[in-house]
């Protein structure tokens, strides 16, 4: 069965612009979440949907939103892009909440900020 | 807090021969899994094992096993017969639960397979 889709895989945008990606996660799975992996920081939890509703959100300012839809195709959406969000933003997706459930993540997308 | 800390940020390994990346804990959660993923430089990451909190066993998937030691917080990734296509990133995570579900990861530790 097909994996974690994320869309676009590379991206160059200018600082104050905003940017948008996409997230397709596996068949039948119903959870969605987020990462930013930057060297510095390493990889950090952005946030988490379950069945369109934000279950859970990391420590980013309010510019980082995202949302999930009935399909469970997620997106987030960086506005007023700072240099510091040039990192992999990665997606994983969970067939749910159970403790045992595995995360699949996509390949990423790149984002550079210039 | 929830944290883990991998204190290896690089490892060479002979091919063939098995190698042991450390990974540790911090949790007050009776209930967590601990998961290990392979980053190789094209950025995807892959899974490679999970163990749960209450599991009595060790987990095995192929050639990775885990080591898990739960009185010292501690869930080592152990692969044995290295091949040059283990040269990547690994990263130890914990699945916690705080309103939702999330991972947090370490900081990753390189492995470079020589041949």
């Amino acid at each position: 069965k097909a994996g974690v889709t994320q869309t676009p895989r590379y991206l160059i945008k200018t600082r104050g612009q905003q940017v948008t990606l996409s997230c397709s996660p596996i068949s039948g799975h119903r959870s969605v979440s987020w990462y930013q992996q930057t060297p510095g920081q390493g990889l950090q939890f952005l946030f988490e949907y379950f069945s369109e509703t934000q279950r859970n959100k990391g420590n980013f300012p309010g510019r980082f939103s995202g949302r999930q839809f009935s399909n469970s195709r997620s997106e987030m959406n960086v506005s007023t892009l700072e240099l510091g969000d040039s990192a992999l933003y990665l997606c994983a997706s969970s067939l749910g909440q159970r403790q045992n459930y595995g995360y699949t993540f996509g390949s990423g997308t790149r984002l550079t900020v210039v | 807090a929830q944290k883990i800390t991998q204190t290896q940020p690089g490892m060479f390994v002979q091919e063939k021969e098995a190698v042991t990346l450390d990974c540790t804990y911090d949790t007050s959660d009776p209930s967590y899994g601990l998961f290990w993923y392979k980053q190789p430089s094209s950025g995807e990451m892959i899974f490679l094992i999970y163990q749960g909190s209450y599991d009595q066993q060790n987990a095995t998937e192929g050639r990775y096993s885990l080591n898990f030691q739960k009185a010292r917080k501690s869930a080592n990734l152990v692969i044995s017969a290295s091949q040059l296509g283990d040269s990547a990133m690994y990263f130890c995570a914990m699945r916690v639960y705080e309103y939702g579900n999330k991972l947090v990861f370490g900081a990753g530790t390189i492995l470079r397979v020589k041949s």
